[in-house]
């Protein structure tokens, strides 16, 4: 069965230091793989995504990288932490075909910019 | 472009009540359609879906939901909720076959004895 690992689960960061959040999942090949953020009371935000080894697409602009080194692999980086970076980041991983569309998701992390 | 609305922000439901919780969207074509369920400080869980069909669907947990075209909507239901049914309920709208998902932002539930 396919699993999904985000790590860490909590981090708190200076205003001004780097970022790395890793995402890995096991039991599939060649995944669409996804960042989301979440805020309090605003759902979920698609940041970037990927349908492929080196192929990001972004969906807002931001203080936020993301890189695919591997097939099922997923890093999202910043150069530079903002207080607004703050939140809850979650990775997660669909088929993308047609009828198998759904998303799953990873445990989070707590990002919280001090 | 496609918007999800959760118009509840926070529903209050005794143990052993049934519960519904709404969800519209606003989209040009047949969307798909997904419930998710949060606990506190945890991922997202996938409770059903709705892709083509039948418009009555069965998820995890008791849970079903049905999308009716005619008003856009696509309402999640349990006729007897749990107190570990407590938890943040997000309905979302997925565009195509790349699966990213817009999401509604929420509603909380909370199941009292």
């Amino acid at each position: 069965s396919q699993t999904i690992h985000q790590w860490p689960a909590t981090l708190v960061q200076p205003v001004g230091s780097p970022l790395s959040l890793e995402c890995t999942v096991e039991g599939t090949s060649n995944p669409n793989l996804y960042w989301y953020r979440q805020a309090a009371g605003r759902g979920l935000q698609l940041l970037f995504y990927s349908v492929g080894i080196g192929q990001i697409s972004s969906e807002v602009p931001q203080n936020l990288s993301a890189s695919r080194p591997q097939d099922r692999q997923f890093i999202l980086s910043s150069k530079k932490l903002l207080l607004s970076d703050s939140g809850f980041y979650l990775c997660a991983w669909s088929l993308g075909q047609v009828g198998h569309t759904e998303a799953f998701f990873g445990q989070g992390t707590r990002l919280t910019v001090v | 472009a496609q918007s999800v609305t959760q118009p509840d922000i926070h529903i209050t439901v005794s143990e052993g009540a049934s519960l519904e919780l709404r969800c519209n969207y606003s989209y040009g074509a047949t969307p798909y359609l997904f419930w998710y369920v949060q606990s506190p400080g945890q991922g997202l869980q996938l409770l059903l879906k709705y892709f083509s069909g039948d418009t009555l669907v069965q998820g995890i947990k008791g849970f079903e939901a049905e999308f009716k075209r005619s008003q856009s909507s696509f309402n999640l239901r349990k006729p007897s909720v749990h107190w570990s049914d407590a938890a943040e309920y997000f309905c979302a709208v997925g565009e195509d076959s790349w699966g990213k998902l817009q999401f509604g932002a929420g509603t909380q539930v909370v199941v009292t004895p």
